[in-house]
């Protein structure tokens, strides 16, 4: 089955420097691949995904980029604010066909932005 | 607020006794999942379910035990036999078709006394 390692698990940042968290997964066939943020006491709620055909997309301050030969994906955030700090969750799933599949989670990296 | 509603947003058990979490969506959602959260282990799979009477163990599987007889309702059974039980909760769902994205609910949070 898929395993997605994510790294770091936390990272401490200034408000408005960047911040980028680092995820792998293990199955080549994972064709999509969406980041949560969760934060604290909150459900998950998606920010941004991308698809395996796609190399990088954007969407304001938060980027992510996707390496299939490496198999690696990352998530930037740039120009950080405080209410940026939260858990962020990285996840990889094959879709197509008529299944629907199952996500495969990340460690999760906790976020914290000083001001 | 998503469409996806779980309760009781807190629970207390006793030792050896069983619980049931609720799920419920309005989405018209085909899939439904359950995860349970500790912390530093990211979200871990329990079970899932991608049409109404039919469902998969995850990662998690053992003591718990769930039923999909509607399509918004998905609850989940935690037994007796599940050793370590006291954590976060979370049911989500998700439409059919590829690339869509997976709601979650405001979660269960339970505690073993």
């Amino acid at each position: 089955g898929e395993n997605v390692e994510q790294h770091p698990s936390t990272l401490s940042v200034q408000e408005g420097d960047s911040a980028v968290i680092k995820c792998t997964y293990s199955d080549s066939a994972s064709n999509y691949f969406p980041w949560y943020k969760q934060e604290l006491g909150k459900r998950p709620q998606l920010i941004i995904d991308i698809r395996s055909n796609v190399g990088e997309k954007k969407d304001q301050r938060i980027a992510v980029t996707l390496n299939k030969t490496a198999k690696h994906f990352s998530l930037h955030i740039t120009e950080t604010q405080p209410e940026d700090s939260a858990v962020y969750f990285c996840a990889a799933i094959f879709q197509g066909g008529t299944s629907y599949g199952k996500l495969t989670f990340g460690q999760g990296t906790i976020l914290t932005v000083h001001p | 607020d998503g469409g996806i509603t779980q309760s009781p947003k807190y629970l207390f058990r006793k030792e050896g006794q069983n619980v049931t979490l609720s799920c419920e969506q309005n989405l018209n959602h085909d899939a439904m999942y359950w995860y349970r959260q500790d912390p530093g282990q990211g979200l871990r799979l329990i079970y899932y379910s991608q049409i109404v009477n039919d469902f998969q163990k995850g990662d998690i599987a053992e003591g718990y035990s769930v039923s999909r007889e509607k399509k918004e309702s998905f609850p989940l059974t935690v037994t007796s036999a599940q050793k370590n039980p006291t954590a976060f909760y979370l049911c989500a769902s998700k439409a059919g078709g590829s690339y869509n994205e997976q709601f979650f609910g405001p979660g269960t949070r339970l505690t073993v006394l």
